[in-house]
């Protein structure tokens, strides 16, 4: 198995304030992932990271930042949590872009 | 843009039945990768199998065995007898740049398919 962490695993937190997540992995790959996963929408990419300092949109990241200023690790931001992002959200790392991706044990975020 | 479509959003099976989950795509890419990952109750994404746009042989790994289709833009994945173990919701998807020519990837996942496998 990749390995691959994720902290916190799971987190309650209210309307309006800042959540951190984070990756971590020790398999030294270049590319990695952030997704939310949402009943009827499967997984959806928020940002990637192909390197270090270098980081780019998906396709739902309104109201999420991230940075990677190590190759382990990467962050995802919520600047003011919305009950909307309730979710559970998966980091994946891969070696190339296009091959396969591996994911974390996802985080349960709840905003209340 | 990018498609994935799993017309199967859930299948029942009782144990030691043959079971096939429906992937089909879309791209207008010639290069492109399909996967497939199995979620269990448990919660994780595992990765099952990739295939290459330019690879349409079948391929066969223990009592799963997966179709690629170039024709009808299929990649559909059989499991031969199934078990109470193979309950699971399965993931179809796509990988193809997020701009043309270049050279960062994203993967785009169908919605999934529940398969319980009853006793």
């Amino acid at each position: 198995d990749a390995g691959i962490t994720q902290s916190p695993r799971h987190k309650v937190t209210e309307t309006g304030t800042p959540v951190t997540l984070r990756c971590h992995q020790t398999e030294n790959h270049r590319y990695m992932y952030w997704y939310r996963q949402d009943p009827g929408h499967g997984l959806r990419l928020i940002h990637y990271s192909y390197g270090v300092k270098d980081t780019d949109k998906g396709e739902v990241s309104d109201g999420y930042s991230v940075s990677r200023s190590k190759t382990e690790d990467f962050l995802l931001t919520l600047e003011s949590a919305t009950s909307s992002q309730t979710s559970v959200y998966f980091c994946a790392i891969g070696t190339s872009g296009y091959y396969e991706q591996y994911f974390g044990p996802g985080t349960r975020l709840t905003v209340t | 843009a990018q498609k994935v479509t799993q017309a199967q959003t859930e299948i029942s099976v009782v144990e030691k039945e043959d079971v096939t989950l429906d992937c089909v795509y879309e791209t207008r890419d010639t290069t492109y990768y399909l996967f497939w990952y199995k979620q269990p109750p448990s919660g994780e994404l595992v990765f099952l199998i990739r295939r290459n746009s330019f690879d349409e042989q079948n391929e066969i790994s223990g009592r799963y065995s997966w179709n690629f289709q170039k024709s009808t833009s299929s990649f559909n994945f059989t499991i031969t007898a199934s078990q109470v173990v193979d309950s699971a919701v399965y993931f179809c998807a796509l990988s193809e740049p997020f701009n043309s020519g270049g050279s960062n990837y994203k993967l785009t996942f169908g919605k999934g398919t529940l398969l319980t496998v009853n006793p």
